[in-house]
């Protein structure tokens, strides 16, 4: 079993859409979380951390289950330009040691 | 973006062959870090380092080595390849252990 579990999809929606993604992890010591984006043969991009009280950053929703081991990422009102890969990252001892998912896909069509 | 330029951006060479990657920063951040992204995998730690002459290996460091001799500059060296080692790479710098790491624009590299 992977240490970070995605379901890679791909998510495909409509414009305008809200779209979640969900995130488990095995490690229960997990210290640090965050939501990267990559663009196709790009680079990946921090897109937010991900706090225990849960966190906003404009249309975009984190959110972390400590009991239940996952992270989810909420986005609202779907752009074009959302469509990448999201990965979903999580710590051990210290943001040294980030174990990255594999990536969820998202494709937002007009 | 964060100041991080990798070398080369592409190559193609053959098992057996020695190959190095370069991983530049003009941020002067401590921690840089090698990583390999393959499909269905995500992204895979090599090796990090945590200052000039001090690295430390990740979870898939086999086949690989690194080297740190001034603050800016972190080379990936794969001293024989191998065909399991074609690969996207990625360097990825912070300020602290504490702090989220930013990425480089990737290696692709194929071995034959």
């Amino acid at each position: 079993r992977k240490e970070v579990e995605q379901d890679p999809g791909p998510f495909n929606v409509p414009e305008g859409a809200t779209v979640a993604f969900n995130c488990t992890y095995s490690n229960s010591a997990s210290q640090s979380f965050f939501w990267y984006r990559q663009d196709c043969r790009k680079e990946p991009k921090l897109l937010m951390s991900v706090y225990s009280s849960g966190n906003e950053d404009g249309r975009f929703t984190a959110q972390l289950n400590r009991a239940s081991q996952y992270i989810s990422l909420l986005i609202r009102d779907s752009k074009l330009s959302d469509s990448a890969t999201y990965l979903c990252v999580v710590t051990r001892r210290n943001n040294n040691d980030m174990r990255f998912g594999a990536g969820t896909r998202l494709t937002v069509k007009p | 973006d964060a100041g991080i330029t990798q070398s080369p951006r592409h190559k193609v060479t053959e098992t057996g062959t020695p190959v190095t990657l370069r991983c530049h920063q003009t941020e002067n951040h401590r921690y840089m870090y090698w990583y390999r992204q393959d499909p269905g995998h995500g992204l895979r730690l090599i090796h990090y380092s945590y200052g000039v002459k001090d690295t430390d290996k990740g979870e898939v460091s086999d086949g690989y080595s690194v080297s740190r001799s001034k603050t800016e500059d972190f080379l990936l060296t794969l001293e024989s390849a191998t065909s399991s080692q074609t690969s996207v790479y990625f360097c990825a710098i912070s300020g602290n252990s504490n702090q989220p790491q930013h990425f480089g624009d990737g290696t692709r590299l194929s071995i034959l």
